[in-house]
């Protein structure tokens, strides 16, 4: 069966890296994602990478995909106290429908 | 692009009652997804439409749950007989391929 999951928290600095990382379970996932959400609010789409890549960079985001080992993560450089929410991985799966499978997600707590 | 926007953010009702929700995807996606979370956990994938077909369900959206996207524009997701374990919010995306995007939420509180 499909699982994703994440290390549940995370601490650090203002101005340090973050590294947030996810394992799945489904080989045939065509792309995976990540995903913030705030308190009360929605899921924010960060950013997402296609299977057949290792790595895709978006300003300060940089997705590290290591297909063998079914592994994801991202990096966050110079985080900011407003970076602060939970991630989630997700990966797609069941072909046509494209549904989404989230991991439980990771708080991230940016310490000014 | 206006977002995909969802009505109301908030709903309490008791236990039993009937309730609605609306979500209004973004203009020309013809995918339309909606996840329930509860607290503490990541969303989980309830039904799929492709235009106004609803192609799949999943085993959380049981007899009492229907869901709707006539002319496939807006769709409804309609809780009968709402329990206390339905209190959870209710997340609707839209897409054209991939990715999808997110609504803001309707939390449902079951009292």
């Amino acid at each position: 069966g499909e699982d994703v999951e994440q290390s549940l928290f995370l601490s650090v600095r203002e101005g340090d890296s973050s590294v947030i990382n996810c394992t799945y379970t489904d080989s045939s996932s065509t792309y995976l994602y990540w995903y913030k959400q705030e308190p009360g609010a929605g899921l924010q789409l960060l950013t997402y990478i296609f299977s057949n890549m290792d790595m895709k960079q978006d300003q300060r985001l940089t997705v590290l995909l290591n297909k063998k080992d079914k592994h994801l993560s991202l990096r966050i450089a110079d985080t900011q106290t407003g970076d602060s929410a939970i991630y989630f991985c997700a990966e797609s799966y069941g072909g046509a429908t494209n549904k989404l499978i989230f991991g439980t997600g990771t708080l991230l707590a940016v310490q000014p | 692009d206006t977002g995909v926007s969802q009505d109301p953010r908030h709903k309490i009702t008791k236990r039993g009652q009937n309730v609605t929700f609306r979500c209004d995807p973004i203009s020309e996606h013809n995918r339309l997804y909606w996840y329930r979370q509860t607290l503490g956990q990541g969303p989980e994938f309830l039904t799929y439409f492709q235009n106004e077909a609803q192609l799949e369900k999943s085993r959380l959206l049981s007899d009492r749950f229907s869901a709707e996207r006539p002319k496939g524009s807006f769709s409804t997701l309609e809780i009968q007989r709402t329990e206390q374990g339905d209190s959870a919010m209710y997340l609707c995306a839209s897409s054209r391929e991939t990715p999808q995007y997110f609504g803001p939420g309707t939390r449902l509180t079951v009292t």
